[in-house]
């Protein structure tokens, strides 16, 4: 069964300093990996997605996320945050097999805040 | 293009009534699916579907019923609504049912039974 894990309920950072959302991942077929990003009282976004090729994937609003085989990660970055940064973040696993192929599993969700 | 859209944004509901909520997208988009989303659960998988006239239930299907006439339209009914069903209930669309493709989310409805 594919599942993801967000082993932080929040991050805090200050405002000019680089953030890191973790996440880490269990599949049994290819990891297809997301993140997806929620500001209050809206619908979630897409920010950036894993399918194959260099483990350094960048997305909107200057994220970016680095997959690791070996340790089974996923985790999102920032070089600078932004207050305007502040949202909750979920990661996801799209099955790829199956009868449950297309299916999103979604971790539990990191609420990230950045303070001025 | 509008996107996916969801109607109503909020609804108050008694235990034993119930109701439809509405997705629409203009994308042409094969995959359609309904999540809810409860706190610190993440979102969780209610129905899909691949196609016009093909559905299929997702992780937790109880109290919830979907069809699926045309491509463009994906509404979720409640048959009794039960206080347990009070969330936030997310459409999502893609352009295939295949594991490489973005899901694109509406804006949500949040339910309150009471």
């Amino acid at each position: 069964a594919q599942s993801v894990a967000q082993p932080e309920d929040q991050v805090n950072v200050a405002e000019g300093n680089p953030l890191t959302v973790k996440c880490t991942y269990s599949v049994s077929g290819n990891p297809y990996l997301f993140w997806y990003v929620q500001y209050p009282n809206r619908g979630l976004q897409f920010l950036l997605k894993y399918i194959t090729g260099d483990n350094l994937v960048k997305g909107s609003y200057g994220f970016e996320a680095e997959f690791n085989k070996s340790q089974t990660s996923f985790h999102l970055k920032k070089p600078s945050a932004l207050v305007s940064d502040s949202a909750l973040y979920f990661c996801a696993v799209r099955d790829d097999r199956g009868s449950t192929l297309g299916r999103l599993y979604f971790g539990r969700g990191t609420q990230l805040t950045v303070w001025p | 293009n509008a996107g996916v859209t969801q109607t109503p944004k909020f609804q108050v509901l008694k235990t034993g009534q119930s109701m439809t909520l509405q997705c629409a997208q203009d994308m042409n988009h094969e995959y359609m699916s309904w999540y809810r989303q409860d706190p610190g659960m993440g979102l969780r998988l209610i129905h899909y579907s691949v196609g016009a006239g093909i559905t299929d239930q997702g992780e937790v299907p109880n109290g919830y019923n979907v069809s699926r006439s045309t491509t463009e339209d994906f509404p979720l009914r409640l048959l009794s609504a039960a206080p347990s069903q009070t969330s936030v209930y997310f459409c999502a669309s893609s352009s295939r049912n295949r594991a490489t493709d973005t899901q694109y989310f509406g804006p949500g409805t949040r339910l309150t039974v009471l």
